[in-house]
């Protein structure tokens, strides 16, 4: 089974443009999670998906939304893009169902100039 | 405030012995906690979880040891291997809060020499 999927790998962007990172997730995981990993905070939530529907989100301002389609592939756009938003994106996927482990893939690394 | 802490940033252990590594956690609510793995350039694997209704669970050379009481968890790697070295990544989320939402602590960096 082909494991989550991030594209791109990396981009390189400038101050007050947008952005918009895919992730596609393991087949039949129909939640979808997102998060931001910096150096100084660490591993962060951001929003969870699920059946195209956000079912939780975390502490970030309205410039970070997400999306997901009705084949669980989701989307993850940050507009006004600041300097403190260079970061790892990570999206990770699960099945249904409470207590179910996420699996992550290997990110976007977003960098702004 | 910092609700999952891994408060030793590295751990080195020979080849063969034992690896723990220690989590502890404030928010009582959390119920779910899990470890991951994560070599550089990608993303984090998963490795072993525990709900709160457990104290211990077993998987191959992995073992997670919950104290609620305590609200500590730890990892045990028996025998460590060279390709064990890894940042290790404890994390935990309540069913209340939503159990996909992931709290992270800041991992640990473990080597493992030959």
């Amino acid at each position: 089974k082909a494991g989550v999927t991030q594209t791109p790998r990396y981009l390189i962007k400038t101050r007050g443009q947008q952005v918009t990172l895919s992730c596609s997730p393991i087949s039949g995981h129909r939640s979808v999670s997102w998060y931001q990993q910096t150096p100084g905070q660490g591993l962060q939530f951001l929003f969870e998906y699920f059946s195209e529907t956000q079912r939780n989100k975390g502490n970030f301002p309205g410039r970070f939304s997400g999306r997901q389609f009705s084949n669980s592939r989701s989307e993850m756009n940050v507009s006004t893009l600041e300097l403190g938003d260079s970061a790892l994106y990570l999206c990770a996927s699960s099945e249904a169902g409470e207590y179910q482990p996420q699996h992550f893939g290997d990110g976007t690394r977003l960098s702004i100039l | 405030d910092q609700q999952v802490k891994q408060n030793s940033p590295s751990l080195s252990v020979q080849e063969g012995r034992i690896s723990i590594l220690n989590c502890d956690y404030t928010n009582s609510m959390f119920d779910y906690f899990l470890w991951y793995k994560k070599y550089p350039a990608e993303g984090p694997t998963f490795l072993i979880s525990i709900s709160s209704i457990k104290d211990k669970n077993e998987d191959g050379r992995f073992t997670v040891f919950l104290n609620k009481s305590a609200k500590h968890l730890s990892l045990h790697i028996v025998p460590s291997q060279p390709g064990d070295s890894a940042v290790y990544f404890c994390a935990a989320s309540s069913l209340q809060g939503g159990s996909e939402k992931l709290v992270f602590g800041k991992g640990t960096k473990l080597t493992v020499n030959p």
